[in-house]
């Protein structure tokens, strides 16, 4: 066990709707990233968080967003859901910028 | 952008064989990982590599870093049906945000 908490482990929903995942950190990490798995993407960076502050961006959507709260929790917010947002989605935590990162369980989400 | 090739991206071997995962990168970087994940699940951390010539080993498995080369091995030896999986090398970018390789999906068998 990480110490990285995703949820859902699992998401069902339609095309054209809006899903929230959501993640908690280690205890005591600040930063939080998010990654996308897909069969024909691979595993691609999507946002990092830093202590409540947008601190990267990646390959991420206009119809996603995401946001880190002041307990440190992250949501990732994906809109107009179509077929091909189906993929797991990864939520990494580290203390900063420069230690290990720790990956969640992971949230499959299948768009049909 | 940093670009990180692995290969191969399929390994089929015998029980007791020896291989080799190769991991090329484009750019300079302090940091790489290797990741073991097993189908539908997350991603195992197995080493962090921080420095050229950094060799690190567990069991039957060895990683190795040349960061003249850009290049880092996960070397297999003996292999044994439970390392089945895939593995993923990536590459810490700006920010600590990582570049994954493709993945090398092993199958050992018996």
């Amino acid at each position: 066990d990480s110490g990285v908490t995703q949820t859902p482990k699992h998401l069902i929903t339609a095309t054209g709707q809006r899903v929230t995942l959501r993640c908690s950190p280690r205890s005591g990490d600040l930063s939080v990233y998010w990654y996308q798995q897909s069969l024909d993407q691979g595993l691609q960076f999507l946002i990092q968080y830093y202590n409540g502050e947008e601190r990267a961006k990646g390959n991420i959507l206009e119809r996603f967003s995401a946001q880190q709260f002041p307990d440190l929790h992250s949501e990732l917010n994906l809109s107009s859901l179509e077929l091909g947002d189906s993929a797991l989605y990864f939520c990494a935590s580290s203390f900063d910028s420069n230690t290990e990162a720790f990956f969640g369980q992971g949230t499959r989400l299948t768009v049909v | 952008e940093l670009k990180v090739e692995q290969n191969p991206l399929f390994l089929s071997m015998q029980e007791g064989k020896n291989y080799t995962i190769y991991c090329n990168y484009s750019t300079t970087s302090d940091r790489l990982y290797w990741y073991r994940q097993d189908p539908g699940k997350s991603l195992e951390s197995l080493f962090v590599l921080l420095s050229n010539g950094a060799v690190k080993q567990e069991g039957r498995l060895m990683a190795s870093l040349d960061t003249k080369a850009r290049l880092s091995t996960l070397h297999i030896t003996a292999a044994v049906h439970d390392l089945s999986a895939t593995y993923f090398c990536a590459v810490a970018g700006y920010g600590n945000q990582f570049y994954f390789g493709t993945g090398t999906s092993l199958t050992v068998i018996p």
